[in-house]
């Protein structure tokens, strides 16, 4: 098994779209989580951190449930400029050993 | 401030020769780490390094080489290319060790191996 899963996509949807991805991990010794974008052929980078009560920032929300290891980002009113591989992030502690999920990509259609 | 930077961009080998991938970053960070993203596989860590003088592996470190002898700079070597090693290398870096920490990314090297 995978230490970090994630939906296989990809996901296609119409602009304004509410559309949810879904992540698990396996190590319940994971301390932080974090859901990075990745446009196609650059380098991966940060969207939000994911905290234990749950986080929103604008039109995005990511959700943490540790009891069953799992992490959930939900976009509303999708962009066309949302169009992303979006990556699921696990680490222990220390912020060491960053472990990436392998992504699921979102293309919002006009 | 540059952040992350990469060089070369793109590379091609042919099996058996040796290169190094050149890393960078001018934030005064003390983490820095090599990853390898191939499709379907998310990036995987190769080596990661605490800080200046001090280096440890990763998932993936075999056919790798590290050292860290500045806290800017942070070279990954390929000693014998192999058509395995095929894939795109992003070199990281984030501030310390506090678990919250973002990483930054560099903009990548593809490397082919023929």
């Amino acid at each position: 098994r995978k230490e970090v899963e994630q939906d296989p996509g990809p996901f296609n949807v119409p602009e304004g779209a509410t559309v949810a991805f879904n992540c698990t991990y396996s190590n319940s010794a994971s301390q932080s989580f974090f859901w990075y974008r990745q446009d196609c052929r650059k380098e991966p980078k940060l969207l939000m951190s994911v905290y234990s009560s749950g986080n929103e920032d604008g039109r995005f929300t990511a959700q943490l449930n540790r009891a069953s290891q799992y992490i959930s980002l939900l976009i509303r009113d999708s962009k066309l400029s949302d169009s992303a591989t979006y990556l699921c992030v696990v680490s222990g502690n220390y912020g060491q050993n960053f472990v990436f999920g392998p992504g699921t990509r979102l293309s919002v259609l006009p | 401030n540059a952040g992350v930077t990469q060089t070369p961009k793109f590379q091609v080998l042919k099996t058996g020769q040796s290169m190094t991938l050149q890393c960078a970053q001018d934030m005064n960070h003390e983490y820095m780490s090599w990853y390898r993203q191939d499709p379907g596989m998310g990036l995987r860590l190769i080596h990661y390094s605490v800080g200046a003088g001090i280096t440890d592996q990763g998932e993936v470190p075999n056919g790798y080489n590290v050292s860290r002898s500045t806290t800017e700079d942070f070279p990954l070597r390929l000693l014998s290319a192999a058509p395995s090693q095929t894939s795109v290398y992003f070199c990281a870096s984030s501030p310390g060790s506090s678990s919250y920490n973002e990483q930054f990314f560099g903009p990548g090297t593809r490397l082919t191996v023929l």
